[in-house]
């Protein structure tokens, strides 16, 4: 079975702090997907990263930065220079396995989720 | 602007009375979701479907019903026999699997 564990349930930092979320997951699949996704205050999820399991390369998109290590089966979401506006409840997800053909119903397992909260 | 539409915002059940709530995507997404939030925990599938007349159920499918008549509806009904209906209902879609979910902006239920 997968699962997605986010140990950190709440964190709490003042602006311009750097501030890493944590995620690890577990399956016994070669090929899976790893998400990201923000849930602000008004509720829908945001999508923010899809990685795929043969990629480890470290991503940066603006403040936001990715490192995906198989070996230790994380996949850590860094926020640099934090905003109250990052202030959210951030999810990590795994997909599925591919089935038979290749093809996924996309199935989604979800960690608990992290509570930040940036102060000014 | 195409995008997933729920509704209602908020909704309240009643003891014994089953309630639908509505989900709608104009992104031309094969694939739609039903998740329920509960505070403190992650989002948990209780249907999905990947077209149209099929569906399959999730981890929580107990105490709900979906259909799925059309490409852009899957409409999620909250039976009777769901006993602790009281949740964030979160509809999502995607063109097809791996592909990142769109998500509504969800539906509050809760019993009166």
């Amino acid at each position: 079975a997968q699962k997605v564990t986010q140990a950190q349930t709440e964190i709490s930092v003042v602006e311009k702090e750097d501030v890493t979320l944590d995620c690890v997951y577990e399956t016994r699949d070669t090929t899976y997907y790893l998400f990201w996704y923000k849930q602000p205050p008004s509720g829908e999820l945001v999508f923010l990263i899809r990685r795929n399991s043969f990629d480890e390369q470290n991503e940066i998109s603006g403040r936001y930065s990715w490192n995906f290590q198989k070996s230790t089966s994380s996949f850590n979401f860094t926020i640099t220079a934090s905003q109250v506006v990052d202030s959210a409840v951030y999810f990590c997800a795994l997909s599925e396995a591919a089935r038979a053909g290749g093809t996924s119903y996309g199935k989604l397992t979800f960690g608990q989720g992290t509570i930040l909260t940036v102060h000014p | 602007d195409g995008g997933i539409t729920q509704s209602p915002k908020y909704l309240f059940r009643k003891e014994g009375q089953n309630v639908t709530l509505s989900c709608e995507q104009n992104l031309n997404h094969d694939a739609m979701y039903w998740y329920r939030q509960d505070p403190g925990q992650g989002l948990r599938l209780i249907y999905y479907s990947q077209i149209v007349n099929d569906f399959q159920k999730g981890d929580i499918a107990e105490g709900y019903s979906v259909s799925r008549e059309k490409k852009e509806s899957f409409p999620l009904t909250v039976t009777s026999a769901q006993k602790n209906p009281t949740a964030f209902y979160l509809c999502a879609s995607t063109l097809r699997g791996f592909q990142p979910q769109h998500f509504g902006d969800g539906t509050r239920l809760s019993i009166l």
